[in-house]
């Protein structure tokens, strides 16, 4: 069946760099996806990449994929207070048009 | 270019009153979709539709109807609303079903 799992919270220090961990079960994913929430407003997309990919690079951003741990993290360098928000993970399922599963979300604090 | 806008932007109703939350996109995309989000849950597909004329249900349909009479519209309705769809709902499209999809901003609606 199909479970995205992320942690809940994270707070890190301005400057520093962030991780955030996501992990899924359904191994016929064809692409995942790393959205941000800022308060009260709409999903953004950040970046994305296919799933025969295990790394992609974008500007401060890092995406690293372990496809045989079904493991997904989102590297913020130099993480700034803009950069605080609702970071959500979600795959699309081979064969499942654009329907996307999406984890919990993971709250990234930017602590001064 | 507005994107994909998303009216009301709140609205509380009584139980049992009917409404239609409105979505319009105007980038040409065919694939037009529903989420629900609530607290702890990520974001649930409600509906869905690939095209103009075609819809089909999601992960938690029950209690809404939508259509797709035009490319650019995608409107969501409660027939008789129940506090259980208390929630943000969020309409998103993509330009096809391989495409990232981009989100609009929301409808936080209350039912009491």
């Amino acid at each position: 069946g199909e479970d995205v799992e992320q942690s809940l919270f994270l707070s890190v220090r301005e400057g520093d760099s962030s991780v955030i961990n996501c992990t899924y079960t359904d191994s016929s994913s064809t692409y995942l996806y790393w959205y941000k929430q800022e308060p009260g407003a709409g999903l953004q997309l950040l970046t994305y990449i296919f799933s025969n990919m295990d790394m992609k690079q974008d500007q401060r951003l890092t995406v690293l994929l372990n496809k045989k741990d079904k493991h997904l993290s989102l590297r913020i360098a130099d993480t700034q207070t803009g950069d605080s928000a609702i970071y959500f993970c979600a795959e699309k399922l081979e064969g499942g048009g654009n329907k996307l599963t999406f984890g919990t979300g993971t709250q990234l604090k930017v602590e001064l | 270019n507005a994107g994909v806008t998303q009216t009301p932007k709140f609205q509380v109703l009584k139980t049992g009153q009917s409404m239609t939350l409105q979505c319009a996109q105007d980038m040409n995309h065919e694939y037009m979709s529903w989420y629900r989000q609530d607290p702890g849950m990520g974001l649930r597909l409600i509906h869905y539709s690939v095209g103009a004329g075609i819809t089909d249900q999601g992960e938690v349909p029950n209690g809404y109807n939508v259509s797709r009479s035009t490319t650019e519209d995608f409107p969501l309705r409660l027939l008789s609303a129940a506090p259980s769809q208390t929630s943000v709902y969020f309409c998103a499209s993509s330009l096809d079903i391989n495409s990232p999809l981009h989100f609009g901003n929301g409808t936080r609606l209350t039912v009491t």
